[in-house]
Parts: structure tokens; sequence; C-alpha cells
């Protein structure tokens, strides 16, 4: 079984963009979530969707944004951005039955930002 | 914030077991113990999970304390590839609120 890709994986972009990143479960998970990793901040959580619906999210401002597509596929947009949104964006996804996750989630490579 | 408190560094030789403590003091009782680890430039992986007993599985051991407030993980033949950050997460599993919170984690370095 294929696991999470995230594409692309290196992304350079400059102050003031925007960027999309994009992430396709392991085949059969139908929940996503969204973290970012920096040396100082380490890993956080940045949101989650399951069944096309955002079901959590964490203290990230407004400008980081996402959405799930019936393939259960996920994307994460990131406007207007900052030197400090430089990061390695992770999506991980888990197996949902009945509502409820699974106990493990299964993350991808990871997206590598770098905003000049 | 993370409600576990893990060492930031910890070094073993290549073949003896590595044994990776954890402290989660304030763990409720519907929240399970989870342990994954990040190898450089990689995703995290999931290692093990357990509730209130012993867990095995082909990557590792998890020892959790009859007061549940301390755990520990256990590689019992360490390799240099297992050189990596390793996070102990408590969670509420098989609910609908599906986020981890990671700490520091604990950087460990495998001695050839």
């Amino acid at each position: 079984k294929a696991g999470v890709t995230q594409t692309p994986r290196y992304l350079i972009k400059t102050r003031g963009q925007q960027v999309t990143l994009s992430c396709s479960p392991i085949s059969g998970h139908r929940s996503v979530s969204w973290y970012q990793q920096t040396p100082g901040q380490g890993l956080q959580f940045l949101f989650e969707y399951f069944s096309e619906t955002q079901r959590n999210k964490g203290n990230f401002p407004g400008r980081f944004s996402g959405r799930q597509f019936s393939n259960s596929r996920s994307e994460m947009n990131v406007s207007t951005l900052e030197l400090g949104d430089s990061a390695l964006y992770l999506c991980a996804s888990s197996f949902v039955r009945s509502g409820v996750s699974s106990y493990e989630q299964y993350f991808g490579p990871g997206t590598r930002l770098t905003v000049t | 914030d993370a409600k576990t408190t893990q060492p930031p560094s910890m070094d073993c030789a290549e073949g003896r077991a590595a044994n990776l403590p954890c402290n989660h003091s304030t763990i409720s009782g519907n929240e399970y113990v989870y342990w994954y680890r990040q190898i450089h430039s990689q995703g995290p992986q999931y290692i093990i999970h357990g509730l209130k007993n012993n867990e095995t599985n082909e990557m590792a051991s998890l020892i959790i304390t009859e007061d549940r407030k301390s755990s520990t993980l256990i590689l019992p033949h360490a390799t240099l590839r297992d050189t990596a950050v390793y996070y102990c997460i408590v969670r509420v599993a098989g609910n609908r609120d599906d986020k981890i919170i990671f700490g520091k984690g604990t950087r460990l370095h495998i001695l050839p």
C-alpha cells in the first residue's frame, strides 16, 4: 500500500506571495491532518479534515487554510507569506471508522517551504 | 502544551538496548501513551502505543508504570538507523479530536 505523498517536496517563495501544498493520504484513510515544523517551535498542529470538513484547528492565523476533496486528498494554502512561514509542512492520514479515528497517524515526507 | 517531559538527548551503543524515559504525571484515565520517532528530514513514524499494559511490537516495547505517570520505550538492539528524535505523546484515542501535541522529544544518538 502506498504511503502518504506530498507535493511539491521543496518550494521557494517570496514574501507576500501565496502557496498551495498538496497531500494524498493512504488509500482508505479519510482523515488528513497538517502540521508545521520549525526549529524554534517544533511540530505544531495546523488543522484536520475529515469528510471534506475541518474537524479540528490549531492556533494559527487565518492566512493558513485548507480543504479536503471527496477523494480525501487535501490541500493547504498559506496567503501573504511571511519569512516566519518558512518550515517543513507535514501531512498525516489516519483511518476512520464510524467517525472515530484509528490509533496511529501516518506521516508524509513533508514539503519544505522557504520564504525569502 | 505537551503533557509529557523527556530528556533532550541520550546516547546508546549500537547493539545495546536503548531505554527512553517519559514522564506524563497528569495523564488522564482515558489517555493513551504514544511514541513516534522522526529520522532526520523525514516525517514522524508511529512506533507503538499503550494504555496501561506493557506492549510489544516488531519495533519496540513500551513499559508503563502501574500509576501510569511514566513510561519507557525500549529499542532492544539499537542500530545506527535508530538515530532519531523520539516523541512521547499522550492522547485520547478513538475520538474526534485527532490532533497530536508534540513536545521537544529526545534526540537519540546511536554510537558505533
